[in-house]
């Protein structure tokens, strides 16, 4: 268990629909960083945030939208879904930054 | 920008043998380096970093990987590869002056290796 927990493991949804997938970072880690993981693109940065607010922007379409709460839990939210969303979505945790990362263990969503 | 380039999609070597999975690196000013692996199904799992001091830099699992300025490479090694070693292999950069931490991740390298 690398303290990081993500939820749901596997998700399975239908295009056009709108799913949340949630992100708990380490105990102490003020950093949560989103990315996408697909056979294709590889590892995309998506989004970051820091303490509850947004620090860094990558890739992330404007479909997706994402937010740290009071209590450093981040969600990514993903809306009009399409086949091409279906991939493993990483949540990570650092603290401080440029320290590197402890990584969740994914969210596996198919879009279908 | 910063960017990341893992030339090998896959690399091949025999237990026993030493291997090495190459990583080259772009950034602005001086970098933060890393290496993780994932097993199947698994997240990324830390494995090594360099941030300053010496290039030689040693990580988990027996693994190792040099930092080399000049060449701006970071590559991993290991001096006798296990079939447990078969996984993919990803490096990642970031930028010291960077206020962020974002990472930036090559497109990973598989590593087979044969009993």
């Amino acid at each position: 268990d690398s303290g990081v927990t993500q939820t749901p493991k596997h998700l399975i949804t239908a295009t056009g629909q709108r799913v949340t997938l949630r992100c708990s970072p380490r105990s102490g880690d003020l950093s949560v960083y989103w990315y996408q993981q697909s056979l294709d693109q590889g590892l995309q940065f998506l989004i970051q945030y820091y303490n509850g607010e947004e620090r860094a922007k990558g890739n992330i379409l404007e479909r997706f939208s994402a937010q740290q709460f009071p209590d450093l839990h981040s969600e990514l939210n993903l809306s009009s879904l399409e086949l091409g969303d279906s991939a493993l979505y990483f949540c990570a945790s650092s603290r401080p930054i440029n320290y590197g990362y402890t990584f969740g263990s994914g969210t596996r969503l198919t879009v279908v | 920008a910063q960017s990341v380039a893992q030339p090998e999609d896959q690399v091949n070597v025999a237990e026993g043998n030493p291997l090495t999975v190459k990583c080259t690196y772009s950034v602005s000013g001086n970098p933060y380096l890393f290496w993780y692996v994932q097993y199947p199904n698994r997240g990324l799992q830390f494995l090594l970093k360099y941030i300053t001091g010496d290039n030689l830099v040693k990580g988990s699992y027996g693994f190792e990987a040099e930092f080399n300025k000049s060449q701006t490479s970071f590559h991993l090694k290991k001096p006798s590869a296990l079939v447990s070693d078969s996984a993919l292999y990803f490096c990642a950069v970031s930028a010291l002056v960077s206020n962020t931490g974002k990472l930036i991740f090559g497109q990973g390298t598989t590593l087979q290796v044969k009993p």
